[in-house]
């Protein structure tokens, strides 16, 4: 079965500094991957997906993820954090649905961004 | 953006009574799902769904839950007697066609069990 650890549950960065969210996963086959926003009383936000080929993925906000298969990582990075990104960060591993197709996300217990101004 | 809504925000219910939490999920979707996240702890997947019927289930997703489609439009997640151990946010998700597509979630119905 798969799974995703996400090792730090509380992280606190200064506006303007780099930002990396680790994120490590266990899955059989080559994974889909994902990593989600949830600003508190929201809902969980996409901000970027690996499927398949070029190992460094972009999404909004400025966020970008490496996906690393030989340390089953996919990390989540920002160059200079804003004070609006201060929320959760879910990373998730999607497994495909063999029958009826779809996908089963399988979640890391999050990590809470802090942004110090 | 076409997104996923969910009502209502915040459902209170007596233990043992049903609940019904409805999803309008974007227009253009065929995949479906329901997740939940009880306070403190990690999203976790209850159920997928695909042409009419449930391809996936986990083991919470047990015989008092269930899931329908009624219309062109609405998912429903029905709990038919509710436990105190039921209070958490449940999601409700979306995605294309294909099933590699990512899903879209709406912001959640907050259960609270009394």
């Amino acid at each position: 079965a798969q799974s995703v650890t996400q090792p730090d549950i509380h992280i606190t960065v200064s506006e303007g500094a780099s930002l990396e969210l680790r994120c490590n996963y266990s899955y059989g086959a080559t994974p889909y991957l994902f990593w989600y926003v949830q600003s508190p009383g929201q809902g969980l936000q996409l901000l970027l997906k690996y499927f398949s080929g070029d190992t460094l993925v972009q999404g909004i906000k400025g966020f970008e993820a490496e996906f690393k298969r030989s340390q089953s990582s996919f990390n989540l990075r920002k160059p200079s954090v804003h004070w609006s990104d201060a929320a959760e960060y879910f990373c998730a591993v999607g497994a495909f649905i063999l029958t009826g197709g779809g996908n089963k996300l399988t979640f890391g217990t999050g990590t809470q961004l802090k942004v110090e101004l | 953006e076409p997104e996923v809504t969910q009502t209502p925000s915040h459902q209170v219910t007596q233990m043992g009574q049903e609940v019904i939490l409805r999803c309008v999920p974007i227009s253009n979707h065929l995949y479906f799902y329901w997740y939940r996240q009880i306070l403190g702890q990690k999203v976790e997947f209850l159920v997928s769904f695909y042409n009419n019927e449930i391809s996936e289930k986990s083991e919470i997703f047990d015989d008092q839950f269930s899931v329908e489609r009624p219309d062109g439009s609405n998912f429903t997640l029905k709990i038919r007697s509710t436990k105190l151990e039921d209070s958490a946010m449940y999601f409700c998700a979306s995605s294309e066609r294909r099933g590699d597509q990512p899903q879209h979630f709406g912001d959640g119905t907050r259960l609270s069990i009394l």
